[in-house]
C-alpha cells in the first residue's frame, strides 16, 4: 500500500524556520512528481510546491518563493520542504501528495501542523 | 497564474439527489483537470483526473465532463458518504490551482 506521512510541523515565531518531512512507503518518490498542498484554518486547498520525477525540476507558488525550498532524499524515500523566514499567512495544516499521470494528486498524508505565531 | 472559479460554494442535497459542480478555467487547459472530495479532518481524495476518467476504486456514480474551459462534477444519485467539500484542480501550469470549493450539505 502506497503511504505518505509527514512530520515536522509546530509552532514557531514570525520570521522562524521549520523543516517538514514526507516519508513515503509503498512506492519510490524518485518516480513519481511530488507536492505539498496547504489548507489554512477553515479555508481551501493551496498548491505549495512540486518537484518532478525525471529531472528534479521545483515549482513554487509566488507566495513562497524564495523562501520555502522543497526536495527529496532518495535513500530515504522522503520528500522534504525547508520552511524560512515564515509569515502567520503560512499557518495551516500542510500536506504531502504523490503525482499520478503528471500532476493529479492520488496518494495524500494526513498532514502536520504549522502554527506561526508570537 | 490560471484562474479556477468554482460554484456553487455550497449546495444543498438529499440522499439520492443528482448533484453537479462546475469550474470555469481562466485560460484553456486542455484536460487537465482533476476533481478532489475532502472530509471534514481528512486529506483529499481523488474522484477524477484528465477531466473524466474515474480514479480506481471510485464509485461510477461520480462522472466528469468538460466543454472548453467549462468543467463539472456530476454526483448522480447521491450517498450519505458523499457529504463533503469538493475541489477542482487544474493540472496544465504551475503554479497549480484549485478552485475554492463547494460544500455538499444534507438538505
Amino acid at each position: 500500500e502506497e503511504q505518505l506521512v509527514e512530520s515536522g510541523g509546530g509552532l514557531v515565531q514570525p520570521g522562524g524556520s521549520l523543516r517538514l518531512s514526507c516519508a513515503a512507503s509503498g512506492f519510490t518518490i524518485s518516480n513519481s512528481a511530488m507536492s505539498w498542498v496547504r489548507q489554512a484554518p477553515g479555508k481551501g486547498l493551496e498548491w505549495v510546491s512540486g518537484i518532478r520525477n525525471n529531472d528534479d525540476t521545483t515549482y513554487y507558488t509566488d507566495s513562497v518563493k524564495g523562501r520555502f525550498t522543497i526536495s527529496r532524499d532518495n535513500s530515504k524515500n522522503t520528500l522534504y520542504l525547508q520552511m524560512n523566514s515564515l509569515r502567520g499567512d503560512d499557518t495551516g495544516v500542510y500536506y504531502c501528495a504523490k503525482g499520478v499521470r503528471g500532476w493529479n494528486m492520488d496518494v495524500w498524508g494526513k498532514g502536520t501542523t504549522v502554527t506561526v505565531s508570537s | 497564474d490560471i484562474q479556477m472559479t468554482q460554484s456553487p460554494s455550497s449546495v444543498s442535497a438529499s440522499v439520492g439527489d443528482r448533484v453537479t459542480i462546475t469550474c470555469q478555467a481562466s485560460q484553456g487547459i486542455s484536460r487537465w483537470l482533476a476533481w478532489y472530495q475532502q472530509k471534514p479532518g481528512k486529506a483529499p481524495k481523488l474522484l477524477i483526473y484528465a477531466a473524466s476518467s474515474l480514479q480506481s476504486g471510485v464509485p461510477s456514480r461520480f462522472s466528469g465532463s468538460v466543454s472548453g474551459t467549462d468543467f463539472t462534477l456530476t454526483i448522480t444519485s447521491l450517498q450519505p458518504e458523499d457529504f463533503a467539500t469538493y475541489y477542482c484542480q487544474q493540472a496544465n501550469s504551475f503554479p497549480l490551482t484549485f478552485g475554492g470549493g463547494t460544500k455538499v450539505e444534507i438538505k
